[in-house]
């Protein structure tokens, strides 16, 4: 069956650092590929998306590549601020068949101290 | 206000009781899910409903119950057959043609 792997952290940088995340996948076909946030005490946010190979996700800053070859969607920004610290976490939804269920990775804590 | 609403945010019960969730759109959606978050293993799938009057367990149903009798609503009962039910509970809606899901900001269920 269809499965993420992220890096489970927690991760903690310094403001200004640089991030990257990495989530590889396991699917049949063409999955789209996406990247959710979750603040604490809320629910998770759409916070960028890919839809087939060699699309780059970008949205605050924030990207991530639809990499096939590699079956990787690692989300990657280049000066983290302390607004970003939150769980982030990679999903996939199969394109095939009725199945539009999302499958989520477990998670990422991101903590960017000043 | 458009959206996705979950009520309560905080909820509490003793060992024993059952106590619904509820979770509330106004998109018109067609499908709808609930997931359980617990720390270190991320969304876990309890049930889901594509259309009006039709829902398939997820991964973990055992102690759940739900109900899809208008699109706009999609509740979830926590059964007192649930041996750990404390955790974050969270509703979604799905937009049908790009797949992306929307969040409701979530429910703490707390067992005493």
């Amino acid at each position: 069956g269809d499965s993420v792997t992220q890096m489970e952290g927690p991760v903690t940088l310094s403001e200004e650092a640089c991030l990257t995340i990495n989530c590889t996948y396991t699917a049949t076909g063409y999955p789209s590929l996406f990247w959710y946030v979750q603040y604490p005490g809320e629910g998770l946010q759409l916070l960028l998306k890919a839809t087939k190979a060699d699309d780059k996700g970008s949205n605050k800053g924030f990207e991530a590549t639809y990499r096939k070859e590699t079956t990787s969607f690692h989300l990657e920004k280049g000066s983290v601020q302390v607004s970003d610290s939150a769980v982030y976490f990679c999903a996939l939804r199969n394109s095939g068949g009725s199945n539009y269920k999302l499958t989520f990775g477990k998670g990422t804590l991101l903590t960017v101290n000043p | 206000d458009g959206g996705i609403t979950q009520s309560p945010k905080y909820l509490f019960r003793k060992e024993g009781q059952n106590v619904t969730l509820s979770c509330e759109q106004n998109l018109n959606h067609d499908a709808m899910y609930w997931y359980r978050q617990d720390p270190g293993q991320g969304l876990r799938l309890i049930y889901y409903s594509q259309i009006v009057n039709d829902f398939q367990k997820g991964d973990i149903a055992e102690g759940y119950s739900v109900s899809r009798e208008k699109k706009e609503s999609f509740p979830l009962t926590v059964t007192s057959a649930q041996k750990n039910p404390t955790a974050f509970y969270l509703c979604a809606i799905q937009q049908q043609n790009t797949g992306e899901l929307f969040f409701g900001e979530g429910s703490r269920l707390t067992v005493l």
